[in-house]
């Protein structure tokens, strides 16, 4: 159960776009459309932004969009606001029918 | 007001036992499966352990297979996670989350457990 592979930080300026990678194997990110992403900032629970690799829940801005391709997910924020300054997370169905989590990566807004 | 609201963390000694309890609310317990997610401090999320929303299958991370134990009382509205044989490296914020479609929407805010000598 070794944790999906994400860059530790990624940083951008407001109102640009970035881009956040999340890779697995044919095990998890691969085999299933239950790919999610998940919001932390400090000191808070995390919040889920995007389910089953891109939709998003009620109340999660536009600005919030998700895709995959093959065993690499992706998580993408356009019109970058000092508010997306937080942690992100990647999190997988897997065929053991387990969970698996990414490492995590740092979002700085420059 | 729909909630998760965990205790029971605090200091322990590598080798002894703590049981977590996760209280919900403002929702259908009984419906939803339910994990535990931890964090330890400065890192990363880990995932580790759903039950069903039946309690008929529960399924554990590696790291905690055979030490920690995932249950639920439905007539209290209240998951539990009994940890066994404690190792420094438990030491983290465990995290109560609700599954549904999608899973992991509703998270609780946490219960420290650390393990100490």
């Amino acid at each position: 159960q070794s944790a999906l592979t994400q860059p530790a930080s990624v940083s951008g300026s407001p109102g640009q776009s970035i881009t956040i990678s999340c890779t697995g194997t044919s095990s998890d990110v691969g085999s299933y459309k239950y790919v999610s992403w998940y919001q932390q900032h400090p000191g808070e629970a995390p919040k889920l932004i995007i389910y089953d690799v891109s939709n998003r829940p009620s109340g999660v801005s536009d600005r919030f969009s998700g895709s995959k391709s093959g065993n690499t997910a992706s998580l993408t924020i356009s019109g970058l606001q000092a508010e997306d300054d937080a942690d992100y997370y990647c999190n997988s169905y897997t065929t053991r029918s387990t969970w698996v989590f990414g490492g995590g990566t740092k979002l700085t807004v420059l | 007001q729909v909630q998760l609201v965990e205790s029971g963390g605090g200091v322990v000694q590598p080798g002894r036992s703590l049981r977590l309890s996760c209280a919900a609310s403002g929702f259908t317990f009984r419906s939803h499966g339910m994990h535990w997610v931890r964090q330890a401090p400065g890192k990363g999320l880990e995932w580790v352990a759903v039950i069903w929303y039946d309690g008929s299958n529960k399924l554990y991370a590696d790291s905690v297979k055979g030490r920690f134990t995932i249950s639920r009382d439905d007539s209290k509205n209240t998951l539990f996670l009994q940890m066994n044989g404690l190792r420094v490296d438990d030491t983290a914020l465990y995290y109560c989350a609700r599954d549904d479609n999608p899973p992991f929407d509703l998270w609780g805010r946490g219960t420290l457990v650390t393990v100490s000598s």
